[in-house]
């Protein structure tokens, strides 16, 4: 059975820092894309960050361009999203998400999706 | 990376079938095959529902349909069920090899 499960989340202040993990079993994890999606409480859902199977293509949304880096380590089956110069409006539900692959095929969308940490950034 | 566009919400009575649309631009929804649709029931994680425009996971009903048509996809819900009472989003791919979510929609059964 696929299971995502997130930790690091918490309470941050402006301009600090936080580190997001993400537990991957029941599958083959290098095989796999894998990205973060995040949801402002009671708001929609936005599209973070992604990584390939092996770690050498990474891809961010303008909001977190040069303030995110998504990571992964292949041999701990664990996903990384570091999170620096933290925004009032980061504050959400970060999601780790596994794209979705059938045989030897991968497609749009993802078809896996963790439980989510909370990162609260406030003074 | 603007949101794609869809409708806040949309309602209709058991039975009934009901069209929610994303509308993007050629550098995303126009531009590739590469829509998805997600349901989303009050604190749930997303689902996946729909992949590439029309295809549709296993185990997920027949009752959900995709398509598309320029910059503009839709999900279709058919017979509507209670159980479909969720807010929606698609997805695309974009030109800048990023994905952008649609702004989301409140599916309503009456």
């Amino acid at each position: 059975e696929v299971q995502l499960v997130e930790s690091g989340g918490g309470l941050v202040q402006p301009g600090g820092s936080l580190r997001l993990s993400c537990a991957a079993s029941g599958f083959t994890f290098s095989s796999y894309a894998m990205s973060w999606v995040r949801q402002a409480p009671g708001k929609g859902l936005e599209w973070v960050s992604a990584i390939s199977g092996s770690g050498g293509s990474t891809y961010y949304a303008d909001s977190v361009k040069g303030r995110f880096t998504i990571s992964r380590d292949n041999s701990r089956n664990t996903l990384y999203l570091q999170m620096n110069s933290l925004r009032a409006e980061d504050a959400a539900l970060y999601f780790c998400a596994k794209r979705y692959c059938s045989g030897a095929r991968c497609y749009s969308g993802a078809d896996h999706w963790g439980q989510g940490t909370l990162v609260t950034v406030s003074s | 990376q603007s949101a794609l566009t869809q409708p806040a919400s949309v309602s209709g009575s058991p039975g009934q079938s009901i069209t929610i649309s994303c509308t993007g631009t050629s550098s995303d929804v126009g531009g590739y095959n590469y829509v998805s649709w997600y349901q989303q029931h009050p604190g749930r994680v997303p689902k996946l529902m729909i992949y590439d425009v029309s295809n549709r996971p296993s185990g997920v009903s027949n009752r959900f349909s995709g398509s598309k048509s320029g910059n503009t996809a839709s999900l279709t819900v058919s017979g509507l069920q209670a159980e479909d009472e969720a807010d929606y989003y698609c997805s695309s791919y974009t030109s800048s090899s990023t994905y952008v979510f649609g702004t989301g929609t409140k599916v309503t059964v009456l």
